[in-house]
């Protein structure tokens, strides 16, 4: 059963801290996405790439966000340093193709509480 | 610019209730449009979707019709159940990007 994988699950950490997130797309996709998801703001798209380029990181706070494609099979969200107000629910997605009808493939998400 | 406007939660309804959540888009050119649900604790799974005008995704009862004329996409089920309560997300992808609405939560009570 093919789905999107991401590490860890839940982190809690203290202000000014450096966290990673990690997601491993479904094999074969060539698309990824990380979005972030809180009440206030709802589902906010913060970076996409396509065959390990990064495409659109609009979305991203440049001073402490980085995101990454080491290799086809990991990417990675890093926060530096972390701040309270980045506390959220952090999805992953791949999809494969990339037009149009793309349909995204979603993680778990990583709860992220920064104190 | 581009938007998907989705009616506000939480909508609570009684078990076999006839459930209607409104969707409309924004949008440059000629997007699909697609809704997810979110179950407590997991992430987004994909309901259904529609590609072009006019097309009717379904799928676990669940049905929506993209209505270029009225750039809507609601989503409809005839008779709900208690475990379809979860949050709904309406959204477009268009040109490699998906954007959501903020999501509706349905409550379904036996």
């Amino acid at each position: 059963d093919a789905r999107v994988t991401q590490t860890p699950r839940h982190k809690v950490t203290e202000m000014g801290q450096e966290v990673t997130m990690r997601c491993q797309p479904i094999l074969g996709h060539n698309t990824v996405f990380w979005y972030r998801q809180t009440m206030m703001q709802g589902l906010e798209l913060l970076a996409y790439f396509r065959n390990r380029a990064p495409l659109d990181d609009s979305g991203m706070p440049k001073d402490r966000f980085s995101a990454e494609m080491p290799d086809a099979t990991l990417a990675t969200l890093k926060i530096q340093p972390s701040e309270p107000r980045d506390s959220a629910v952090y999805f992953c997605a791949s999809g494969l193709g990339g037009g149009p009808n793309t349909e995204a493939f979603f993680g778990q998400g990583t709860r992220l509480t920064v104190v | 610019g581009d938007s998907v406007t989705q009616m506000e939660g939480p909508v609570t309804l009684s078990e076999e209730a006839f459930l209607t959540i409104n969707c409309t888009y924004t949008a440059t050119g000629y997007p699909s449009l697609f809704w997810y649900v979110q179950y407590p604790g997991e992430g987004l799974q994909l309901l259904l979707k529609a590609t072009k005008a006019d097309d009717k995704g379904s799928n676990k009862g669940f049905e929506a019709t993209y209505r270029k004329e009225t750039t809507s996409f609601h989503l409809e089920k005839g008779s709900v159940q208690v475990s379809d309560s979860a949050v709904y997300f309406c959204a477009r992808g268009n040109f490699n990007k998906f954007y959501f609405g903020s999501g509706t939560k349905l409550n379904v009570k036996p």
